[in-house]
């Protein structure tokens, strides 16, 4: 069992659309939990991090951590055609130990 | 604020050349550094990872090398280039949880 799953869709939304995007994982280890946005050619940025069990709400995306489940989401409101990109979940255990990172979805809001 | 400075943006190569590919973060001290490489559809491959000058961790076997002459300078390099070379290689800092990435660099090896 990988680490880290994530589907690599590609997933096409109309703009406007609810997005949610999914990571599970198998390691309880894991304390902190990122999302990432790459556009094409780009390296990836970093979008948002947790480190609990909760909801973290940032303008249009509210990343989700279910550690009882092993599961993250991100969730973008009212997508807009900008948002079209590929996204990483990544998750790390802290100190020096490296992150492990799922292999991204790719999104297209269409206008 | 830091900063990661990554170069080249693009490289072509022919096949048994050398490579080298520098990378410099500016504005922390002691950051954790990371070479991925980034093929189509596969996902962020790590290659190399360090926790301190001189301290190189290799996860991949292969014919690329990386060395940490200072601090905040991670280079990953290639005797003689394979055609597999070919990917977007990506440097990237952290200190304990977030990791911040360059802007990659393009290599084909033809």
């Amino acid at each position: 069992q990988k680490e880290v799953e994530q589907d690599p869709g590609p997933l096409s939304v109309p703009e406007g659309a609810i997005v949610s995007l999914n990571c599970t994982y198998s390691n309880s280890a894991f304390q902190y939990f990122m999302w990432y946005r790459q556009y094409s050619r780009k390296g990836p940025e970093l979008l948002m991090y947790t480190y609990s069990s909760g909801n973290k709400e940032d303008g249009r995306f509210t990343a989700q951590v279910d550690k009882s489940s092993k599961y993250i989401s991100l969730f973008i409101r009212d997508s807009q055609p900008s948002d079209s990109a590929t996204y990483l979940c990544a998750m790390g255990k802290g100190g020096s130990e490296k992150l492990v990172f799922g292999k991204g979805t790719k999104l297209t809001v269409n206008p | 604020s830091q900063t990661i400075h990554q170069w080249p943006a693009t490289l072509v190569q022919p096949v048994g050349s050398p490579l080298s590919l520098e990378c410099t973060v500016e504005g922390t001290s002691n950051p954790n550094l990371y070479w991925y490489r980034q093929a189509a559809g596969r996902g962020l491959q790590l290659l190399f990872y360090s926790v301190g000058i001189g301290q190189i961790s290799s996860e991949v076997p292969q014919n690329l090398s990386a060395s940490r002459p200072q601090d905040r300078q991670f280079i990953l390099s290639s005797k003689k280039l394979l055609l597999s070379d070919s990917g977007f290689y990506l440097c990237a800092w952290s200190r304990t949880d977030e990791a911040f990435f360059g802007q990659g660099t393009r290599l084909t090896v033809v």
